[in-house]
């Protein structure tokens, strides 16, 4: 048990399709993070949350979109997504965004765009 | 710009041979974090250094954090099975209004030859 649960576990979709992914935190963090996980770049921020508000996107295509309607429940959401975007997703929350405590990981959404 | 790299990218060793990953910084941090991944599951926060010149152990896990807090390194003694997976640091850099962001390094990917 992490503290950080993230559904579906995978999820396969058409690159036509919409669907978003969920992350929730049980541990009182005020910030929490979208990442993308894959083989040619291990850890690559996508975006952070503080307090409900969007404070960074990393270039980010807009077929991705966030929303954060509390400070323990963070979505992502999908829309026309192309091959390349198959990864694996992992949802992260901290204390605060100091940087001084650890980030908690969820188990990730395994992505696959057919 | 500011970034954690860190070397080597991957490792091969036999099982019983040790095994270290450094970790370099382009600016001085507050504190480094490590963190592991198995395979398939998601990262995990092992370890916490602040101070300079900090030594920390877990078992057969040596952390160490430089005398100018700009890099760190893991240090695994006789290693197992048990210990594949890749290894991250993470550093927090500012990243601008008064909020930092952690920086993940690329990570190590240690596998270990029964």
């Amino acid at each position: 048990e992490t503290g950080v649960t993230q559904t579906p576990r995978h999820l396969v979709m058409g690159m036509t399709n919409k669907k978003s992914l969920k992350c929730e935190q049980h541990l009182g963090h005020n910030a929490m993070y979208w990442y993308k996980q894959s083989a040619k770049k291990p850890l690559e921020l996508m975006f952070v949350y503080s307090l409900e508000e969007r404070v960074e996107n990393n270039s980010v295509p807009s077929r991705f979109s966030p929303e954060c309607p509390n400070s323990s429940h963070l979505f992502l959401h999908l829309h026309t997504l192309q091959p390349e975007d198959s990864a694996l997703y992992l949802c992260a929350s901290s204390l605060d965004l100091l940087g001084t405590g650890p980030q908690h990981f969820g188990d990730g959404t395994r992505l696959s765009i057919l | 710009g500011q970034q954690v790299m860190q070397i080597p990218q991957y490792q091969h060793v036999q099982e019983g041979e040790d095994f270290t990953t450094y970790c370099n910084s382009s600016t001085t941090l507050s504190n480094i974090q490590w963190y592991k991944q198995r395979p398939g599951g998601h990262p995990v926060f092992l370890i916490q250094l602040v101070k300079s010149g900090e030594v920390k152990k877990q078992k057969r896990l040596t952390f160490q954090f430089g005398e100018a807090k700009k890099n760190s390194s893991l240090h695994i003694t006789a290693t197992q099975t048990t210990d594949v997976g890749t290894y991250f640091c993470a550093g927090p850099l500012y990243s601008g209004a008064g909020s930092y962001q952690l920086t993940f390094g690329k990570g190590t990917k240690l596998s270990v030859i029964p």
